[in-house]
């Protein structure tokens, strides 16, 4: 499968602060990227994504950050809540080489916790 | 609106058995796509079935398989279990495969083998 990685496995922030999550993908034919929230015993939920043609976007109280140099995509939680404790993961869509196919390649996680 | 449905939530199987997970998907979606969760590999792709025909498949062994019916409600198969089995298996449903971004996600089945 695809390689994508993220930069710590897990993350411990201050309730309040700033929360950035790092990615690093390998395919430059990606298309299309997502973060995903898992909390335990639940699926991931769909947080944000962006297309390989921006650079930046943003959702309520988060940011993604898109560097196609480098491979490399963020996600930055603004005052982040004990509710944003969870593991993210970043995925990378490849374009399916047919339509309708999904070819969408997930990281490990990180998991983050809020100290309040 | 009911999210997806996955069952059961936990199954304990012996080596060598088979097992079926069975995810229903949102009212209205047609495609349902299955992943394992382990905590080394993350989320790998299964397969991907949009009206009762598999559409997209990953790597994995043939001991895999799964199946959608007309109402498109999946089943996932996996025969002669191996401890490397042992895994979260979400499934996800979305209207048409229109991306991942319309994906919702079951809660999962987790699949314990000894």
């Amino acid at each position: 499968g695809e390689s994508v990685g993220l930069h710590l496995p897990t993350l411990s922030v201050q309730e309040g602060d700033n929360s950035i999550i790092n990615c690093a993908y390998s395919n430059s034919a990606s298309d299309y990227f997502i973060w995903y929230k898992q909390e335990s015993g639940k699926g991931p939920q769909f947080i944000i994504d962006i297309r390989s043609n921006m650079d930046k976007r943003q959702g309520q109280r988060v940011t993604v950050l898109l560097n196609k140099t480098v491979k490399h995509l963020s996600l930055q939680i603004a005052a982040t809540q004990p509710g944003d404790s969870a593991v993210y993961f970043c995925a990378e869509n490849v374009p399916p080489s047919r339509r309708g196919a999904n070819n969408l390649f997930f990281g490990t996680g990180t998991r983050l916790t809020v100290i309040p | 609106k009911a999210g997806v449905t996955q069952t059961p939530r936990y199954l304990i199987k012996t080596r060598g058995q088979q097992v079926t997970l069975s995810c229903s998907p949102i009212s209205g979606h047609r495609s349902v796509s299955w992943y394992q969760q382990t905590p080394g590999q993350g989320l790998q792709f299964l397969f991907e079935y949009f009206s009762e025909t598999q559409r997209n498949k990953g790597n994995f062994p043939g001991r895999f398989s799964g199946r959608q019916f007309s109402n498109s409600r999946s089943e996932m198969n996996v025969s002669t279990l191996e401890l490397g089995d042992s895994a979260l298996y979400l499934c996800a449903s979305s209207l048409a495969g229109e991306g991942a971004s319309g994906y919702t996600f079951g809660s999962g089945t987790r699949l314990t083998v000894v």
